[in-house]
């Protein structure tokens, strides 16, 4: 198993461009997550998903949206970036509420300039 | 926010001794859990203890909770070199699937 993998690893933008930032796991789990970790903020939850075609917000929604259309996959796109979206970015999975162990990817540093 | 903390921000000590950090939370919760970075990696998961626990061990590890006061520990025992990293306890809702992390411990083991 490869368990969660983000790409990029590495992205600079410019204030406005758009990209998606790619999650993917192969453990079959059914809850996947976001998160931005900014320096002395620890990990806040942008985004979550209990299941393919469900998702909803969290803490620091907005800016990025997400679908899920798979149960592998969970992209994170941001439509008109920011400076204040520089930050480092990690997907998380977990197979169910009940054992809601998350396992992270190696996160996408982003900068935008 | 619902966001906890943990105290201290950061901890140095030598090899051998014991490393204790504190998590404070706000709201109830299904289960607290603590995670280690290594620098530039992503989380790993290192102990899960539920709402109706107040104490669990794990190899060096031990972990309470407190939920009258909302509060969590993580004592290292003996720790080691490779104990160096940062150390976040997250907190699951219990309305479910929302997990809330701390601000994190930076723990340094001298040799």
């Amino acid at each position: 198993n490869a368990g969660v993998t983000q790409t990029p690893k590495f992205q600079v933008l410019k204030t406005g461009q758009s990209m998606t930032l790619q999650c993917a796991q192969d453990m079959n789990h059914e809850y996947m997550s976001w998160y931005r970790q900014d320096p002395g903020m620890g990990l806040r939850l942008i985004h979550y998903s209990v299941g393919a075609g469900i998702t909803d917000q969290g803490e620091v929604p907005n800016g990025y949206n997400v679908s899920r259309s798979t149960t592998e996959d969970f992209p994170l796109r941001l439509l008109s970036a920011a400076p204040s979206q520089t930050s480092v970015y990690f997907c998380a999975s977990s197979y169910s509420r009940d054992q809601n162990i998350q396992y992270f990817g190696a996160g996408t540093r982003l900068s935008v300039l | 926010s619902q966001q906890g903390e943990e105290d201290p921000q950061a901890l140095s000590i030598q090899e051998g001794e014991n490393a204790t950090m504190n998590c404070s939370y706000k709201t109830s919760i299904n289960n607290l859990q603590w995670y280690r970075q290594n620098s530039g990696r992503g989380l790993v998961h290192l102990i899960l203890i539920r709402s109706n626990e107040r104490e669990k061990h794990s190899g060096r590890l031990r972990v309470t909770l407190d939920t009258s006061k909302k509060s969590s520990s993580l004592l290292i025992t003996a720790s080691r070199a490779a104990d160096t990293a940062s150390y976040f306890c997250a907190t699951e809702l219990n309305t479910g699937n929302q997990f809330y992390f701390g601000t994190g411990t930076s723990l340094t083991v001298i040799p």
